[in-house]
């Protein structure tokens, strides 16, 4: 059964600040690695997605990479903003039995400090 | 406007009183899910739907039931809910292109509690 890690729980920044925040896997036979925010109270939104074939994926400030072979995956994100504070999810399809179920990470709850 | 939507957005029932909580979009995707998020145990997927009458469980199926009669509507049906189903649901959906799909576009959620 796919497992999905995400750590650190939560992650506290000052503002301007560059963060990793990290996403490794148990099964490697995955279709696609998708990274969301979660604001409180809300639904998802979608970030990044990255393709089994693909290394990384870039959008504005954020930029998502994959390592398959290794079962992780890291999004950076570039001077952080007091707007950057939410739950930040990972979620892969695919691995163990079922081809595409989707499987969620329990999160990063950053903070961005003014 | 593209969305998913969910109805309702919130309900208060008793154990035992079937409910079905409503899920639409509008941008013709193939895949459709459904996921519950509980406090310490992240989001958890139901049941997934890859088309009109193909429907497969998730990590979570028990108690609950799934259809898709039709391409924009994917509605979760709790045909006795118990209080462990007190949750907060989300419906998702996306295109699937070849063997895989694109970025999910997930609903507002319904919180769901059962007394």
């Amino acid at each position: 059964k796919q497992e999905v890690t995400q750590i650190p729980a939560a992650l506290s920044v000052p503002e301007g600040e560059n963060l990793v925040l990290n996403c490794s896997f148990t099964d490697s036979a995955i279709y696609n690695l998708q990274w969301f925010r979660q604001d409180p109270g809300k639904g998802l939104t979608s970030l990044l997605l990255i393709q089994s074939s693909q290394r990384e994926q870039t959008s504005g400030r954020l930029n998502a990479s994959l390592d398959k072979s290794s079962g992780r995956s890291t999004l950076y994100i570039a001077a952080s903003q007091p707007g950057d504070s939410a739950t930040y999810l990972c979620a892969v399809t695919g691995g163990g039995a079922g081809s595409y179920q989707l499987t969620f990470g329990k999160g990063t709850k950053l903070s961005v400090i003014p | 406007e593209a969305q998913v939507t969910q109805n309702p957005r919130y309900l208060i029932t008793v154990t035992g009183k079937k409910l079905t909580v409503t899920c639409s979009q509008n941008m013709n995707h193939e895949y459709m899910s459904w996921y519950r998020q509980d406090p310490g145990l992240g989001l958890r997927q139901i049941y997934y739907s890859m088309n009109v009458e193909v429907t497969d469980k998730g990590d979570v199926p028990e108690g609950y039931k799934v259809s898709r009669k039709e391409k924009r509507n994917f509605p979760l049906i709790l045909e006795s809910p118990s209080p462990n189903q007190t949750s907060l649901y989300f419906c998702a959906s996306s295109l699937l292109v070849g063997s895989s799909y694109n970025e999910q576009f997930f609903g507002p959620g319904t919180r769901l509690t059962v007394l």
